[in-house]
């Protein structure tokens, strides 16, 4: 089974500066997406960045940039030039490809932006 | 212009009623589902439907129902409620390619007292 592990369960960053939040996994799975999504006080939950397992290229969204490290299942979110609106609820998610949006999320990070 | 929409946003009921939840999506995707999220967060997926029909079904009470009338719909019904079913109730929408991400609604928050 898969698991997804979010080591940090709350962090605070200045205005401006940069973040980064952490997430491992495990799986023997070879063919899988990872995502980020971003749960605002609102409730919604919001798409923040994808990335497929194939490729080896981080994906980047405007600030929002992954380092993923395959070998070592690592999967973590760089935000930068954070912003108030940043404060979020920020969960990563595992999906084996094929199977139909069973996703797999960690437990959260709770991401304050303080001005 | 709602992508997933679903009602109520908010549901305060008794113990022991049954209660609906629904669901809309207009995005013209395959795919719906129902995930639930916890009273410390967690989300886990309850059930998924492709083309009105039941995919997966995760271990969930069967007093939880879903009902697909058509693909662009998916409720979900609770029968005798208990407290441990407080929680936000998430439906999520995604077309069938396996790389397609989730769009979820905004959640309908279940108080059972």
């Amino acid at each position: 089974a898969q698991t997804v592990t979010q080591s940090q369960p709350e962090m605070s960053v200045q205005e401006a500066e940069t973040v980064t939040l952490s997430c491992t996994y495990d799986t023997s799975e070879s063919n899988y997406y990872l995502f980020w999504y971003k749960q605002p006080p609102s409730r919604q939950m919001i798409l923040v960045i994808r990335q497929e397992a194939y490729k080896q290229q981080n994906a980047t969204e405007n600030r929002f940039s992954v380092n993923f490290q395959k070998a070592a299942k690592s999967f973590s979110l760089k935000i930068s030039d954070s912003q108030l609106g940043d404060t979020a609820m920020y969960f990563c998610a595992f999906m084996r490809r094929g199977s139909q949006g069973n996703l797999i999320f960690g437990k959260g990070t709770k991401l304050s932006v303080k001005p | 212009d709602t992508a997933v929409s679903q009602t109520p946003k908010y549901l305060v009921t008794q113990m022991g009623n049954d209660k609906s939840i629904k669901c809309e999506q207009n995005l013209g995707h395959d795919t719906m589902y129902w995930y639930k999220q916890d009273s410390k967060k967690f989300l886990k997926i309850m059930f998924s439907y492709n083309n009105k029909e039941l995919i997966i079904n995760e271990t969930v009470p069967n007093r939880f129902s879903p009902k697909s009338p058509d693909k662009a719909h998916l409720n979900l019904h609770i029968n005798s409620l208990e407290l441990g079913d407080s929680a936000v109730y998430f439906c999520a929408s995604s077309q069938v390619r396996g790389d397609s991400p989730l769009h979820f609604g905004n959640g309908t928050r279940l108080t059972v007292t």
